[in-house]
């Protein structure tokens, strides 16, 4: 069974700090893929990374940066310089790599970046 | 990235009537489609899987008889909640897999969602 745990649920920083939303997941498949996912007040889910499991490269996009441990079954989000239009609530979310696998979600942890 | 609409995005309906949800993928084809529940300050939960042509798989608690899946065409799936309690009340959000020009079969991505309110 796959499961995906995000520990934190509520987090509050005032804008221009960094701040690190954590997922832990675990699965049996050797391979896999792993997303993390905003939702924003208005509801719906904006895509921000898929991260296949092979690939343990950090990655980098602007203000966003995401650091996979494959050791520690870990794919962690860093959102540097905050901004209050970060604030969301953040999914992480696990799934098979077959094209019609279902996502397994966190629970998802509410960002407030404060003025 | 690509586009799925879903329709419409907010309805409220009266206890005991029927609500039809829509779900398109507009730039690419739809092999599998997701409907997912959401309730207020809670995760996703997978309620079932359709691919286009076939009956859809219904996770296990999930009525399949109250939630009535069409998946048609590589383009439009329907949700439709049948005789609706206020229980049902949920924000339910559908995702597409698939394949097309500006969609890989490794991404999911996911309708506006739609907030049902069963009075």
């Amino acid at each position: 069974a796959q499961k995906v745990t995000q520990a934190q649920t509520e987090i509050s920083v005032v804008e221009k700090e960094d701040v690190t939303l954590d997922c832990v997941y675990e699965t049996r498949d050797t391979t896999y893929y792993l997303f993390w996912y905003k939702q924003p007040p208005s509801g719906e889910l904006v895509f921000l990374i898929r991260r296949n499991s092979f690939d343990e490269q950090n990655e980098i996009s602007g203000r966003y940066s995401w650091n996979f441990q494959k050791s520690t079954s870990s794919f962690n989000f860093t959102i540097t310089a905050s901004q209050v239009v970060d604030s969301a609530v953040y999914f992480c979310a696990l799934s098979r790599t077959g094209a019609n696998s279902k996502l397994t979600f966190g629970k998802g942890i509410t960002l407030s970046v404060r003025p | 990235g690509a586009v799925v609409s879903q329709h419409p995005s907010r309805v409220i309906c009266k206890s005991g009537t029927s609500v039809k949800i829509e779900c398109r993928s507009l730039d690419f084809q739809a092999t599998t489609m997701f409907w997912y529940r959401q309730f207020p300050k809670q995760s996703l939960m997978l309620m079932a899987t359709s691919n286009e042509g076939s009956k859809a798989t219904y996770e296990q608690g999930v009525e399949k008889d109250k939630f009535l899946i069409n998946h048609a065409s590589l383009t439009l799936s329907t949700l439709t909640v049948t005789s609706a309690h206020p229980e049902d009340s949920s924000f339910y959000i559908c995702s597409a897999r698939g394949q097309g020009a500006r969609s890989q079969n490794t991404e999911a991505f996911f309708g506006q969602g739609t907030r049902l309110t069963v009075v």
